[in-house]
């Protein structure tokens, strides 16, 4: 099992409409979430970042958290066109005095006008 | 602002030759990473170092190794550069502290022919 999953997609939604990302994890000790946005030919950027249970939001962005089902989730509302990209699930792990940064593979979103 | 510097954004090496990838960030951070992103397989960790010196392996360390001398330089080395070592490097940063997120560099694409 990987440690950080995602569905690959492509995931395609509308402009104007919510697109919905997923992310499950595996290790149960794991403590902070992230979502990154990539670009093609760009390195990965911080859009969100959730440390507890329950919904955060941020402008047209919702991480969602529930540490019980291991499931961390992005929502974007009245998705746009430069938001297709390529977004990423990130998953911080303690383990022995130092933190471990894990990605999933990232889920591909096309936005269409 | 935060900087996360790679030394070079496209290398061209031959196979057999030893590779240096370095990477510099000025934001004081314990924790540094080098990633691969292939197609289709995502991020995945080669190294990490939380401190000085220090060096964890992450899930593909086979024909890798890194020297942390120094807090803000992490460096990734090839020592026998191999075809499927081709990839996209991606090095990144954060603090110790659970909650915060990793920044990154802008990118090595290494072609090895």
């Amino acid at each position: 099992q990987k440690e950080v999953e995602q569905n690959s997609g492509p995931l395609s939604v509308p402009e104007g409409a919510i697109a919905s990302l997923n992310c499950t994890y595996s290790d149960r000790v794991s403590q902070s979430f992230f979502w990154y946005r990539q670009y093609s030919g760009k390195s990965p950027e911080l859009i969100m970042s959730i440390y507890s249970n329950g919904d955060k939001e941020d402008g047209r962005f919702t991480a969602q958290l529930n540490k019980a089902s291991q499931y961390v989730s992005l929502l974007i509302r009245d998705s746009q066109p430069s938001d297709s990209a390529t977004y990423l699930c990130a998953v911080k792990t303690p383990g022995g005095g130092y933190q471990k940064v894990t990605f999933g593979t990232g889920t591909k979103l096309q936005v269409i006008p | 602002d935060v900087k996360v510097t790679q030394s070079s954004r496209y290398l061209v090496k031959r196979t057999g030759e030893k590779v240096f990838l370095e990477c510099v960030q000025d934001m004081d951070h314990e924790n540094m990473f080098w990633y691969r992103q292939d197609p289709g397989l995502g991020l995945r960790l080669i190294y990490f170092s939380y401190d000085v010196k220090m060096k964890e392996k992450g899930d593909i360390p086979e024909g890798y190794s890194v020297s942390r001398e120094k807090k803000e330089r992490f460096s990734l080395i090839l020592e026998s550069a191999s075809t499927n070592q081709t990839s996209m490097y991606l090095c990144a940063s954060s603090r110790r502290q659970m909650n915060t997120e990793a920044f990154f560099g802008q990118g090595t694409r290494l072609t090895v022919v």
